[in-house]
């Protein structure tokens, strides 16, 4: 078990280009998380996937930002037109199949975008 | 809508001193309760984690929190902490099929 792993670990950018970031979550946990977590703030929930449905998006995901997992394992996040207020640890979480309601999920070490 | 609040931004403390460390969260239904911890370059972990059954729930490096349904309170403990617990500490909150809504966090800053 290697654990929920993420690349980059550290983007930075231009603003106004598009960035991907990748999230490898624990294998067969069907479960997959999105969170931005700026300075001083707690993580703040994006968006959610079960296998490789969307199942939720917050309000916090507009259209500038979209979220993949085709196959069910690993999910992309891409940030189109980046603005300086993206700047942000985007955190990845994963947990297994089971009562979604009380899983608990394991995050990863998150990707630190900084938009110039 | 649910909110958590973490009222101290930073707790500093003495090495085997005791700690507490305050959540107060608000919901409209039945929540689950979480403490993840992030240490310095490491990505969050949970704690420990209130579901159901007793009010007292442990971490096995020696935490503790007690869920107080009348004061919607979540409040973590440490009778002596070590060094090696500095760390910041986030409470969240989970309405059943619902995501984790996380407080700001509470950085705990254990001194010799």
């Amino acid at each position: 078990d290697t654990g929920v792993s993420q690349d980059p670990r550290h983007k930075i950018t231009k603003r106004g280009q598009n960035v991907t970031f990748r999230c490898d979550p624990i294998s067969e946990h069907n479960r997959l998380y999105w969170y931005r977590q700026t300075l001083g703030q707690g993580p703040e929930f994006l968006t959610y996937f079960q296998n490789e449905a969307q199942l939720e998006k917050s309000r916090l995901l507009s259209d500038r930002f979209s979220a993949e997992r085709p196959k069910g394992s690993f999910s992309t996040l891409e940030i189109q037109r980046t603005e300086q207020g993206d700047s942000a640890m985007y955190l990845c979480a994963s947990s297994p199949r089971g009562t979604p309601s009380t899983d608990t999920q394991y995050f990863g070490p998150g990707t630190r975008l900084t938009v110039l | 809508a649910q909110s958590v609040t973490q009222l101290d931004s930073q707790v500093p403390v003495f090495e085997e001193a005791p700690v507490e460390l305050r959540c107060n969260y608000s919901s409209s239904v039945s929540v689950y309760l979480f403490w993840y911890v992030q240490y310095p370059n490491q990505g969050l972990q949970l704690l420990l984690k209130y579901l159901s059954g007793s009010t007292l729930v442990e971490s096995i490096n020696g935490f503790e929190a007690e869920f107080n349904k009348s004061q919607t309170s979540f409040h973590l403990r440490k009778p002596s902490v070590h060094i090696s617990d500095t760390a910041e500490y986030f409470c969240a909150v989970k309405p059943g099929y619902s995501t984790l809504t996380f407080g700001k966090g509470t950085m705990l800053l254990v001194s010799p």
